[in-house]
């Protein structure tokens, strides 16, 4: 059974850069046919898609945050990363990681909570 | 503003049957990109429910079906039960936006 759990910060400053990693058990990121994806959901709002990353590497990014973003993956670790620059209060939501299977995301992280506050 | 758009909400007694609606455009549902549904019970992680238009995933109960027509999708629950009370949100692909895109959500209540 694969799990995914995210780590991060919990709270951060402002003006902060945003780094979160997931890390993959039960299965190894470089398996062919996945992708590795980064949602997030504000508080009381619903689900947007960051981005994701094939263990080749490539990546695609939400336009509206491609300017800030980073994703990377760590195939030694099992693991992928977000990093998120500048931070405002409006990047104040729960991440999560999931698994894309096809056009879907079969498996998720439980979450973690990000506050940006000063 | 979502993408594709689900009612807020909806509700049911136990036993009925209750459908959540997923409208789209030209450029998500209606270009052909597929649909999959998610539950997301408070403070958990979202669970696949629905890939692929109409496709269960193991262990999902066949109380839960999916369908897809024109610009438009849907999740019916039948023999609603209380466990069922949860949020349920829709995902697809927009070839506008480049990029994957969900709906705002509907919270549904078992009554």
């Amino acid at each position: 059974q694969v799990q995914l759990q995210e780590s991060g910060p919990g709270l951060m400053k402002p003006s902060q850069t945003l780094s979160l990693t997931c890390s993959v058990s039960g299965g190894s990121i470089s398996s062919g046919g996945y992708y590795w994806s980064w949602i997030r959901q504000h508080p009381g709002k619903g689900l947007e898609w960051i981005g994701y990353i094939y263990y080749s590497g490539s990546t695609f990014y939400n336009p509206s945050l491609r300017s800030r973003l980073s994703i990377s993956v760590d195939t030694s670790k099992n693991q992928f990363s977000l990093k998120l620059s500048s931070v405002t209060a409006a990047d104040t939501a729960v991440y999560y990681c999931a698994r894309g299977f096809g056009e879907s995301f079969d498996y998720w992280g439980p979450g973690t909570l990000v506050t940006v506050s000063s | 503003q979502s993408v594709l758009t689900q009612p807020p909400s909806v509700s049911g007694a136990p036993g009925q049957r209750v459908t959540i609606s997923c409208t789209g455009s030209s450029s998500n549902i209606g270009a052909g990109y597929d649909v999959h549904w998610y539950q997301k019970l408070p403070g958990t992680a979202p669970k696949l429910l629905i890939y692929d238009n109409n496709n269960r995933p193991s262990g999902v109960p066949d109380r839960f079906s999916g369908s897809k027509s024109g610009t438009s999708a849907s999740l019916a629950i039948t023999g609603l039960q209380a466990e069922d009370e949860a949020d349920y949100y829709c995902h697809s692909y927009d070839s506008s936006l480049s990029g994957v895109v969900f709906g705002g959500g509907t919270k549904l209540t078992v009554l």
